[in-house]
């Protein structure tokens, strides 16, 4: 089992509400990314990082944003939540270049 | 044009049937390459990775073709429980997932 964690799991939260979506890795890969994946949809890469206080925007516009300033752990936000971030965002991390990325359970959220 | 291009699918096969997928790539400077299982509302999961020299475990074979840019997966075989998305991931700067071809196996 991969050491990724992600939390909340599951979320429903009304318009305009700031939210943090969390992510947490004990394998201390420098890597970390986070994807967007609606149901039975490709993932799209919105935000990644090659380590601390490095970060950058992937190919999906994004409203979100995201930090690095510890190695294990990188939380993504929403300052104004909408119905159109329902989505599920699954984080993931990575060691050197050759080797495969663990994945987080992810986080379902729904913005009512 | 997208990074990472598969088959879009899906393959409906029986029991013991052999499938392959495909995969293209544009960016030539990409240095490692994956196979990953996706489950019905699952994360996705590392299925095997992909050497230049072609790698095989159990029933699946991966091959690399750099001076294509071209993956391939072929699966022998085939059991019910393979019945999954696929994805084809290549690795550079960052990790980019084609969008999937979804496979499933009928008795």
């Amino acid at each position: 089992e991969a050491d990724i964690y992600q939390t909340p799991r599951y979320l429903v939260i009304g318009t305009g509400k700031k939210i943090t979506l969390e992510c947490s890795q004990t394998m201390g890969h420098d890597k970390m990314y986070w994807y967007q994946q609606d149901p039975g949809m490709e993932l799209h890469l919105i935000h990644y990082s090659y380590g601390v206080n490095s970060t950058e925007k992937g190919d999906l516009s994004s409203e979100s944003t995201v930090s690095r300033i510890r190695t294990e752990h990188f939380p993504l936000t929403l300052e104004s939540a909408r119905p159109s971030h329902t989505s599920q965002y699954l984080c993931a991390s990575s060691g050197r270049i050759s080797t495969e990325a663990f994945f987080g359970q992810g986080t379902r959220l729904t913005v009512v | 044009r997208k990074e990472v291009e598969q088959d879009p699918g899906p393959f409906n096969v029986p029991e013991g049937a052999t499938v392959a997928f495909n995969c293209t790539y544009s960016n030539s400077a990409s240095q490692s390459f994956f196979w990953y299982r996706q489950d019905c509302r699952k994360e996705p999961k590392l299925l095997m990775s992909v050497y230049s020299s072609g790698n095989e475990d159990g029933r699946f074979t991966a091959q690399l073709n750099r001076a294509s840019q071209y993956i391939s997966l072929l699966i022998r075989d085939s059991k019910l429980s393979d019945s999954a998305t696929y994805l084809c991931v290549v690795n550079w700067r960052d990790m980019r997932f084609g969008a999937g071809t979804r496979l499933t196996v009928k008795p």
